[in-house]
């Protein structure tokens, strides 16, 4: 039982660059957010999904998408870099929408 | 507005003292608050989930205290060990919808022998 896994784990882009990160998990859970964490700030949802083919914008969805194509599977794409995306980016999946989050262990991108 | 703050930023502590961290929130509906511990290079690691009704929840060394009317929560770490140094994490959740958790900035651990 792997948890929350996340593909790659380091990434250097330039910008106007594009990129997909890959979250996958092995909990049958429903639910799966994307985060990003930037020093200072507390963690701010990105877009998440509420079942297989859903997805939904979070706080800050400018810039990247998502898709939910199969259960275990959560991508995030960023089409078109831009330094402003550096940060530590966090995959997190729950049953349901008020039970705990589990995290992958995150991937740090940047863009110069 | 929707907030969590927590306080202090960074504590810096020696090895098997106790120390406790403050989360203080304004927001609502309230549903539950959780504390995440969150190592270096890691995500964060879920150590307790409070409801409205609960007052005190315990995961080994580390104890959660919610106060529903004065917004207020803490977390006390005994006897703390070098591996407690870490950030931890407040957040609060809403009751309805999934976007519905805010987080802390954290607070920066650092347990020194």
């Amino acid at each position: 039982n792997a948890g929350v896994t996340q593909t790659p784990k380091f990434r250097v882009l330039k910008t106007g660059q594009s990129m997909t990160l890959l979250c996958a998990q092995d909990m049958n859970h429903e639910y799966m957010y994307w985060y990003r964490q930037d020093p200072g700030m507390g963690l701010r949802l990105i877009h998440y999904s509420v079942g297989e083919g859903t997805t939904a914008k979070g706080e800050v969805p400018d810039g990247y998408n998502v898709s939910r194509l199969k259960k275990q599977n959560f991508l995030l794409g960023l089409e078109s870099a831009a330094p402003s995306q550096t940060s530590v980016y966090f995959c997190a999946s729950s049953y349901s929408d008020n039970t705990e989050q589990y995290f992958g262990p995150g991937t740090r991108l940047t863009v110069t | 507005k929707n907030q969590v703050e927590q306080s202090p930023q960074s504590l810096i502590i020696l090895e098997g003292k106790n120390c406790t961290l403050q989360c203080n929130y304004t927001v609502s509906p309230f549903s539950n608050l959780r504390w995440y511990k969150q190592d270096t290079g890691r995500g964060p690691v879920s150590l307790t989930i409070m409801t409205f009704s609960e007052n005190t929840k315990s995961n080994g060394r580390y104890t959660a205290t919610l106060d529903a009317d004065t917004k207020q929560s803490s977390l006390h770490i005994t006897a703390s060990q070098l591996s407690d140094s870490a950030s931890y994490i407040c957040v609060v959740s809403v009751i309805t919808g999934a976007n519905n958790l805010f987080f802390g900035t954290g607070t920066r651990l650092t347990v020194i022998p």
